[in-house]
């Protein structure tokens, strides 16, 4: 299969940082993504990362490790908005689409 | 205008009852995908459709069915519903070809009850 591995809760303290770690089988990597999704929503689209390294997006950061099959989504200055679910997402070559992890629900406080 | 809709936003129905999701998208994506997600747990593929003549089952496709009547409109349907298809359903899109991969756009999703 294609499993991807996620922490099922994580929290965090309002202005803190935050790291959600993601894994999944390295074989026919083609992409890896990160959405949003707020209680009773729809996902929105966070991040896309296809090469090694950090991608910085204002407080979001996102870094892809090929060779480890590794991911994790940087949460800076935690908002109380914030608090959501985060769904690691990995495209393969010999499927086209994307399989998701179950998710992460992140809860922030004050 | 959203980008990616879904009808109805929520629906109850009866055991045994067909039931027809609908989805449109005016971004002019080739992709189009079903979802299912029940609480507490991550989104499950149904069907997907990466062009108009290309229709997949997904991992849970057993008692759904879809039709793709154009590149804009994906349809749902339940042949015969049973409660536990109650769930929040999803519709996406994507566009290959943008240079974000699988970058995926969901629609709002409906809420489905069936008693």
């Amino acid at each position: 299969g294609q499993n991807i591995d996620q922490p099922t809760e994580m929290t965090a303290t309002e202005g803190a940082i935050v790291q959600i770690n993601c894994t999944y089988q390295t074989s026919g990597f083609n992409g890896l993504f990160w959405y949003q999704q707020h209680a009773g929503e729809a996902p929105t689209f966070l991040s896309y990362n296809v090469l090694d390294g950090l991608e910085e997006k204002g407080r979001f950061s996102s870094f892809l490790s090929r060779s480890k099959g590794y991911s994790y989504l940087l949460l800076k200055e935690l908002q109380m908005k914030d608090s959501a679910s985060y769904l690691c997402a990995v495209s393969y070559t010999n499927a086209g689409k994307s399989t998701f992890g179950d998710g992460t629900t992140l809860t922030v406080k004050p | 205008d959203a980008d990616v809709t879904q009808t109805p936003r929520n629906r109850i129905t009866k055991t045994g009852k067909r039931i027809m999701l609908e989805c449109s998208q005016t971004k002019g994506h080739d992709r189009m995908y079903w979802y299912r997600q029940d609480p507490g747990l991550g989104l499950r593929l149904i069907y997907y459709s990466f062009d108009v003549k290309d229709i997949n089952k997904g991992e849970i496709s057993d008692g759904y069915s879809v039709s793709r009547q154009a590149q804009a409109k994906f349809s749902l349907s339940l042949e015969s519903a049973i409660p536990n298809q109650t769930a929040l359903y999803f519709c996406a899109t994507s566009d290959f070809n943008s240079g974000r991969g699988d970058t995926q756009y969901f629609g709002p999703g409906t809420r489905l009850t069936v008693l």
